[in-house]
């Protein structure tokens, strides 16, 4: 186990809601990544927070946001809901300056 | 350019065989390559990783073989067990800004009893 748990574990919303998953990080990390894995495809990153700010991000709109707070723990917002957000979110933890990055066990939102 | 290709997408290998999964990159500023095991309903779990100044590198009954003037690398698992049925990624990444990896679209191992 990495100690990147995840919260909630399963999620289905409805079309235009918004949603908020929770991430911890491993103890000792500083650094939180968001991915996000379609059916049968590889993750793709979203974002990554370090000491509070967004420090890159990949292809995806503004309406996927994020938050990293003091005690390193990580929340990723997603308004306006559509049926192509349903995926599995991974969160990864790690420490900055090392490219060794831990999973959690990921949420899975369906979006119907 | 940021693309990783990985292949092939499925395998299936009898106990005991060589598992041999291969991918390309084109970036040649990627310095990190892992490979990723995932379980259905599991989170990819950190398997083997190398970087660019070694050819290979082994851990137990994974190797990872790098080809740096081909940009490609690939996992080997020797003695393949049913246990080792999930799907592997692999992944490159800069060591340096972002560190965000760049996942290939995965392979679905299944050892056969």
């Amino acid at each position: 186990e990495t100690g990147v748990t995840q919260s909630p574990t399963h999620l289905i919303k409805t079309r235009g809601q918004q949603v908020t998953l929770r991430c911890s990080s491993q103890s000792g990390h500083n650094t939180v990544s968001w991915y996000q894995q379609a059916l049968g495809q590889g993750p793709q990153f979203i974002f990554q927070y370090y000491r509070e700010e967004e420090n890159g991000r990949g292809n995806f709109p503004p309406r996927f946001s994020g938050l990293q707070f003091p005690n390193y723990s990580s929340e990723l917002n997603v308004n306006a809901l559509e049926l192509d957000d349903s995926a599995l979110y991974l969160c990864a933890s790690s420490l900055l300056g090392f490219t060794e990055a831990f999973f959690g066990q990921g949420t899975r939102l369906t979006v119907v | 350019q940021q693309q990783v290709k990985q292949s092939p997408q499925s395998l299936i290998v009898q106990k005991g065989g060589i598992s041999i999964i291969n991918c390309a990159y084109e970036n040649t500023a990627f310095d990190y390559f892992p490979w990723y095991q995932q379980f259905p309903g599991k989170g990819p779990a950190l398997l083997i990783a190398i970087r660019p100044d070694v050819s290979e590198k082994k851990e137990g009954r994974f190797t990872i073989s790098f080809n740096k003037s081909a940009k490609q690398f690939s996992l080997h698992i020797m003695d393949s067990q049913p246990g080792d049925s999930a799907t592997y990624f692999c992944a490159a990444s800069k060591a340096s800004g972002t560190y965000k990896y760049i996942f290939g679209t995965g392979t679905r191992l299944k050892v056969l009893a």
